[in-house]
């Protein structure tokens, strides 16, 4: 079991760029979210999906977007990056609704200039 | 209402002595309280968790201490070394019935540091 995986580890972009954070799981898990990590600020919840078709938003939704077309994948996608997205990336899943054990992956470093 | 507070932003810690970090929350919706350790470079990992009918949980050198009433949790890190340096945050989980679904929030974090 790769567990969750995350790609690109790191990328930087120019204000205004598009780019799509890529995340998959392969423990057969129905909820998966994504979250930032800022200095400072813990981790904030952007959106989750309990399965596929079903996605929702968290705290910080704006200027993210999420699909989930298949249990194993959860891209993030950021539409037109601001330096206010500059942040480190996590994506997350777990068995079941309840949460219980979120397994997270190791993160996606996100500068944009 | 969803928010979690935690305390203190850093510790440092001899070896072998006792890391206490706090968490207090507001919202008495939350069912759920994990805690989770990060290492520099990697993922967050539960480390453990309390439901709120459960005073106290131990697992090995963590505990997690619970009061209800005060509406605040805290983990303890009993004989801590220096593989214990980390940073560490709290978590609460509110569970919606009606979409099947939950949200955590974490806390802010606690860099812990733990010196020979």
């Amino acid at each position: 079991n790769a567990g969750v995986t995350q790609t690109p580890k790191f990328q930087v972009l120019k204000t205004g760029q598009s780019m799509t954070l890529q995340c998959a799981q392969d423990m057969n898990h129905e909820y998966m979210s994504w979250y930032r990590q800022d200095p400072g600020m813990g981790l904030r919840l952007i959106h989750y999906s309990v399965g596929a078709g079903i996605t929702d938003q968290g705290e910080v939704p704006n200027g993210y977007n999420v699909s989930r077309s298949t249990t194993e994948d959860f891209p993030l996608r950021l539409l037109s990056a601001a330096p206010s997205q500059t942040s480190v990336y996590f994506c997350a899943s777990s068995e079941d609704r309840g949460g219980y054990e979120q397994y997270f992956g190791p993160g996606t470093r996100l500068t944009v200039t | 209402q969803q928010q979690v507070k935690q305390s203190p932003q850093s510790l440092i810690v001899q070896k072998g002595g006792i890391s206490i970090i706090n968490c207090a929350y507001e919202n008495t919706a939350f069912d759920y309280f994990p805690w989770y350790q990060q290492f520099p470079g990697k993922g967050p990992a539960l480390l453990i968790a309390i439901r709120p009918d459960v005073s106290e949980k131990k697992e090995g050198r963590f505990t997690i201490s619970f009061n209800k009433s005060a509406k605040q949790f805290s983990l303890h890190i009993m004989d801590s070394q220096p593989g214990d340096s980390a940073t560490y945050f709290c978590a609460a989980r509110v569970t919606y019935s009606g979409a099947g679904s939950y949200q955590l929030t974490f806390g802010k974090g606690t860099k812990l540091s733990v010196i020979p």
